[in-house]
């Protein structure tokens, strides 16, 4: 089993629509987790920590489920610009090694 | 202004030659890591660095090399070894949590390497 786990996508949304990803890990001893988003050949650029209270940055929201160990990221009103590809990381405590995601790919059409 | 540098941005390499690639932050980071994407994958790690003079084996670090005799500076060789180094490289840095474990990474622009 995969460390880290995504639906690759892609996720083909028009402007305006919500969507939400989810990201599941395996190692219950994880403590941070990200949300990263990587434009096409370009480094990934940090979008959000998430934390146990869920967060929220505008459009943009994270939770956590410790218990079903994923996270989850939600897009409201999707803008052209979103379209990217969303990485989720996560990083066990102790771990110097934070541990990727493939990704998932956000298509937004007008 | 604080950040990541890489460089050079592309790099042509022929079959057989050694390559190395620059990395440095100012970002007085302790912990720097390498790592290289290919198309449609995730990232994958190539090496880490804790704290000078110091360095560790990721996942494929087989035909690659690093060093790290400055904070700043984490340079990555691809050496001939490497079977096939055509890649996205990207260079990135953290903090390190005093209770272990680290914080936010931040990336370089990465490094495009065709081998020719």
């Amino acid at each position: 089993r995969k460390e880290v786990e995504q639906d690759p996508g892609p996720f083909n949304v028009p402007e305006g629509a919500t969507v939400a990803f989810n990201c599941t890990y395996s190692n219950s001893a994880s403590q941070s987790f990200f949300w990263y988003r990587q434009d096409c050949r370009k480094e990934p650029k940090l979008l959000m920590s998430v934390y146990s209270s869920g967060n929220e940055d505008g459009r943009f929201t994270a939770q956590l489920n410790r218990a079903s160990q994923y996270i989850s990221l939600l897009i409201r009103d999707s803008k052209l610009s979103d379209s990217a590809t969303y990485l989720c990381v996560v990083t066990s405590g102790g771990s110097y090694i934070p541990t990727f995601g493939r990704g998932t790919s956000l298509i937004v059409h007008p | 202004d604080g950040g990541i540098t890489q460089s050079p941005k592309y790099l042509f390499r022929k079959e057989g030659q050694n390559v190395t690639l620059s990395c440095e932050q100012n970002l007085n980071h302790d912990a720097m890591y390498w790592y290289r994407q290919d198309p449609g994958q995730g990232l994958r790690l190539i090496y880490y660095s804790q704290i000078v003079n110091d360095f560790q084996k990721g996942d494929i670090a087989e035909g690659y090399s690093v060093s790290r005799e400055k904070k700043e500076s984490f340079p990555l060789t691809v050496t001939s070894a490497q079977k096939n180094p055509t890649a996205f490289y990207l260079c990135a840095s953290s903090i390190t949590q005093a209770s272990g474990g680290t914080d936010t990474q931040y990336f370089g622009p990465g490094t495009r390497l065709t081998v020719l």
